[in-house]
């Protein structure tokens, strides 16, 4: 059974950087391309980007000069990292799984709730 | 950027209604095109894959119809557990997009 478990802060303040984990077990990281996704009351779900593998991300434009998505596949986790947040970063993470050429995602994480404050 | 308009953004119904939900792109996506169902502090599930795929595990009472921009997820005599947020989802071109999702109410 596949499983997705997000951690880090719930809390950051602004203008500081978000970090988030995502561990995956069940299966093993490679072969699959994983994505970042944040849902707010306000804009409902965003996806921010995803990796495939060890290869190159892709990201959302308007996010791109400040998200960072990293993997590493020896410890089975991807990583999201969020520069200068403001409280327009404040929602639910979710990290998520998918197959590429068009796939659905298959698996989600719980998410996290992350609030952006001083 | 896709852009997926749905409608409507909330319905109230009653049990063993029939519901149709719709999902237009702003531009060509083939049958790239997912429906997810999201209940209260859960993270969504895909109902139907591919325009038309129920996904395993689906009811039978959840379809899906569509291709090319303009997609619909219907749902036969609803039930109370159908009562969620409905989001279609488009993976034909980067950035990855979701609808803005339809509240279902029963």
């Amino acid at each position: 059974q596949v499983q997705l478990q997000e951690s880090g802060p719930g809390l950051v303040k602004p203008s500081e950087t978000l970090s988030l984990t995502c561990t995956v077990s069940g299966d093993s990281i490679r072969g699959y391309y994983w994505s970042w996704i944040r849902q707010t009351p306000g804009k409902g779900l965003e996806w921010l980007g995803r990796m495939y593998g060890s290869g190159y991300p892709n990201y959302y434009p308007s996010l791109e000069s400040r998200l960072t998505i990293s993997v590493d596949t020896s410890k089975n986790q991807f990583y999201l990292k969020l520069t200068s947040v403001t409280a327009a970063d404040t929602a639910i993470y979710y990290c998520a799984r998918d197959h590429g050429s068009g796939s659905p995602f298959d698996y989600w994480g719980q998410g996290t709730q992350v609030t952006v404050s001083s | 950027e896709i852009v997926l308009t749905q409608s409507p953004d909330f319905q109230s119904v009653t049990p063993k209604e029939k519901i149709s939900i719709t999902c237009r792109a702003s531009q060509y996506i083939g049958s790239n095109l997912h429906w997810y169902q999201q209940k209260p502090d859960q993270s969504p599930k895909v109902l139907i894959k591919y325009a038309s795929q129920s996904n395993s595990g689906v009811p039978s009472r959840f379809s899906g119809s569509g291709s090319g921009t303009d997609f619909t997820l219907t749902i036969n005599s609803l039930e109370a557990e159908d009562a969620a947020t409905y989001y279609c989802y488009q993976s034909s071109s980067l950035p990855l997009t979701f609808g803005g999702g339809t509240k279902v109410e029963i």
